[in-house]
């Protein structure tokens, strides 16, 4: 079975601008989370989508939107973008994200440098 | 607000020892912790996931640990190899911060030497 995919890889924005990444769950996942993480501030939640609805979302500007599709595919779009949005973009697939057993699987994630 | 400390930020040791990491949390309110391990520039690998009524959990050379009551959780790594070489970090999964959200440790930077 497929991992998780993000794509691209690696992105260098100016600022002002605004970004799309784009993240592929393991087959048969329907939640997909994601995640900014910084050296400074570590790996902080952003948003969880499960059946094409967002559930839940960490404290982040509403610069930071995202969407999932009904393949569960999932993208996040930051807009005007500022240099402390340089981070690495992690995305995590689940399958049963009720359970108390549930395990998060994570992408490589998208390396974002704002200029 | 669930808080999640990994102490020591960075540990070096010599091929072959065993090793403890360290995590502890704020709040027992959790459905399970989760440990993670991380190569440079990479994404997060799963380890190890302890429920909340669990005490621990092995997976080959590793070993978690959770004591929920005192906050805190372990990771014995033994008879470490250069290949151990990463970032761990655990992470807790709140009962009242929705389901899906987890809490991150700032991490342990683990180097193994030859």
């Amino acid at each position: 079975k497929a991992g998780v995919t993000q794509t691209p890889r690696y992105l260098i924005k100016t600022r002002g601008q605004q970004v799309t990444l784009s993240c592929s769950p393991i087959s048969g996942h329907r939640s997909v989370s994601w995640y900014q993480q910084t050296p400074g501030q570590g790996l902080q939640f952003l948003f969880e989508y499960f059946s094409e609805t967002q559930r839940n979302k960490g404290n982040f500007p509403g610069r930071f939107s995202g969407r999932q599709f009904s393949n569960s595919r999932s993208e996040m779009n930051v807009s005007t973008l500022e240099l402390g949005d340089s981070a690495l973009y992690l995305c995590a697939s689940s399958s049963s994200p009720g359970q108390i057993t549930d395990t998060q699987y994570f992408g490589p994630g998208t390396r974002l440098t704002v200029l | 607000k669930q808080e999640v400390t990994q102490i020591p930020a960075a540990l070096s040791v010599p091929e072959g020892e065993n090793l403890v990491l360290n995590c502890s949390f704020t709040d027992s309110a959790i459905y399970n912790l989760q440990w993670f391990r991380q190569d440079p520039g990479k994404g997060l690998t799963s380890l190890l996931l302890i429920q909340s009524s669990q005490r621990e959990q092995t997976s080959g050379r590793l070993n978690a640990s959770l004591d929920k009551s005192s906050g805190r959780s372990t990771l014995y790594i033994a008879a470490s190899q250069p290949g151990d070489s990463a970032t761990y970090l655990c992470a807790v999964r709140p009962r009242n911060q929705g389901a899906q959200k987890l809490v991150f440790g700032q991490g342990t930077r683990l180097t193994i030497n030859p």
